[in-house]
């Protein structure tokens, strides 16, 4: 099992819909964990960390299941500009000094 | 937040040739930097993590000799590609750890073609 893992989509969305996808992880013992957004040939932003007892943030919300292990980004009210791929984030077993270990991301079209 | 930058943006060069990414935080210092890289449609993996006035740690497969690492000042570290392949052929991009511990903060990246 690949230590974070995502839908790779696309997910075709149209504007103004609600979307949702989902992370796992492998490693029970991960603490920390964030959701980034990529733009095409970009670098990489922090959208939010993700919380034990979820967080919202606007129109996106993030929620963290241990038991199941993994976590979750919604995205209400879609707009264009929410095109982009969403990337998973898992901080290791070792705390902030490590790297960070990205999922392959999850593309997201958002269509007028 | 916090600014990180990298030089150069785009670099194409010919093969057995050595490239340098330099990166730099402009705004605050950090002891501890991080090189990934990129290919197309893939995720970013982690290369090393450069701490400042001590040897990088890479990561498993990455070759040292081959992706040298300099981390001389608190905002500056460096990535060298010697002897470059088109297989290396990649985006790379470096971080810089704040002062919180957690955060990483990206440079725009560089993206190297080997012809």
């Amino acid at each position: 099992r690949k230590e974070v893992e995502q839908d790779p989509g696309p997910f075709n969305v149209p504007e103004g819909a609600t979307v949702a996808f989902n992370c796992t992880y492998s490693n029970s013992a991960s603490q920390s964990f964030f959701w980034y957004r990529q733009d095409c040939r970009k670098e990489p932003k922090l959208l939010m960390s993700v919380y034990s007892s979820g967080n919202e943030d606007g129109r996106f919300t993030a929620q963290l299941n241990r038991a199941s292990q993994y976590i979750s980004l919604l995205i209400r009210d879609s707009k264009l500009s929410d095109s982009a791929t969403y990337l998973c984030v898992v901080v290791r077993e070792g705390g902030g000094a490590d790297g960070l270990t990205f999922g392959k991301g999850t593309h997201l079209i958002i269509q007028p | 937040g916090a600014v990180v930058s990298q030089h150069p943006s785009r670099v194409i060069c010919k093969s057995g040739t050595s490239v340098k990414i330099e990166c730099r935080s402009l705004d605050f210092q950090a002891t501890t930097m991080f090189w990934y890289r990129q290919f197309p449609k893939k995720s970013l993996m982690l290369m090393a993590t450069s701490n400042e006035g001590s040897k990088a740690t890479y990561e498993q497969g990455v070759e040292k000799d081959k992706f040298l690492i300099n981390h001389a000042s608190l905002t500056l570290s460096t990535l060298t590609v010697t002897s470059a392949h088109p297989e290396d052929s990649s985006f790379y991009i470096c971080s810089a750890m704040g002062t919180s511990g957690y955060e990483q903060y990206f440079g725009p990246g560089t993206r190297l073609t080997v012809t």
